[in-house]
């Protein structure tokens, strides 16, 4: 059974950076047709997907052009986890944020989530 | 960006009725299309992929249909249970863009 476990911090202040891991157990993030996903929820902005890695004899990464000057997703096949890194937080970035894996076969639907962390940002 | 629109944005029912919410993409999407089930203080359950595949344990009341820019989702006999709100969302290009939401209610 495929599990995502997300930990970090609930509260940041702006301008610093707000960290997240996902630990995976039951599956590889080196997987060849996985894909893992951060997204977040906000009353003001529904569901966002802010970016994913996967690997395809390479790592690769895609973001979202909201927040592509601020984001790094980062796999760790070590600890087999995903971080999730967003840089100079203003309050807009209050959310819950989920990691997901998606696979190729399945049209990148993501079938598997994190619990959800909220963040909130502020003084 | 691929915009997602879904109507209608909120609907109410009954027990047993069937009801079809629909996704309307900006552009094709051929079949990059899922659907997702949310419940209060949930993640986001994922109901169909591929714009009618089934997920492995999701009920057959639920269903897909639809291609390009216009897609169903159809509810039938609604149980307890199924009230709660849905989201497709498109995976054919990044940025993986999301629908705003259709949220069913107990009628």
């Amino acid at each position: 059974q495929v599990q995502l476990q997300q930990s970090g911090p609930g509260l940041v202040k702006p301008s610093q950076t707000l960290s997240l891991t996902c630990a995976i157990s039951g599956d590889s993030v080196s997987s060849n047709s996985a894909a893992w996903n951060w997204i977040r929820q906000s009353p003001s902005r529904g569901l966002e997907w802010l970016g994913r890695t996967y690997y395809r004899s390479k790592w690769y990464n895609d973001y979202a052009v909201s927040v592509q000057r601020r984001i790094i997703i980062n796999p760790d096949t070590s600890k087999s986890q995903i971080s999730l890194q967003l840089n100079s937080v203003t309050p807009e970035d209050t959310a819950i944020y989920y990691c997901a894996r998606a696979y190729e076969y399945n049209a990148y639907g993501m079938d598997v989530w994190g619990q959800g962390t909220t963040v909130t940002v502020s003084s | 960006d691929i915009q997602m629109t879904q109507s209608p944005s909120s609907l109410s029912a009954s027990v047993g009725d069937r009801v079809t919410i629909t996704c309307r993409a900006s552009q094709s999407i051929s079949t990059y299309l899922n659907w997702y089930q949310q419940r209060p203080g949930k993640a986001p359950k994922l109901l169909i992929s591929s714009a009618f595949s089934l997920q492995s344990g999701v009920p057959s009341r639920f269903g897909g249909s639809g291609s390009g820019t216009d897609f169903t989702l159809t509810i039938s006999c609604l149980q307890p249970e199924d009230f709660a709100t849905y989201y497709c969302q498109q995976t054919y290009r990044t940025p993986i863009t999301f629908g705003q939401g259709t949220r069913l209610e107990i009628k």
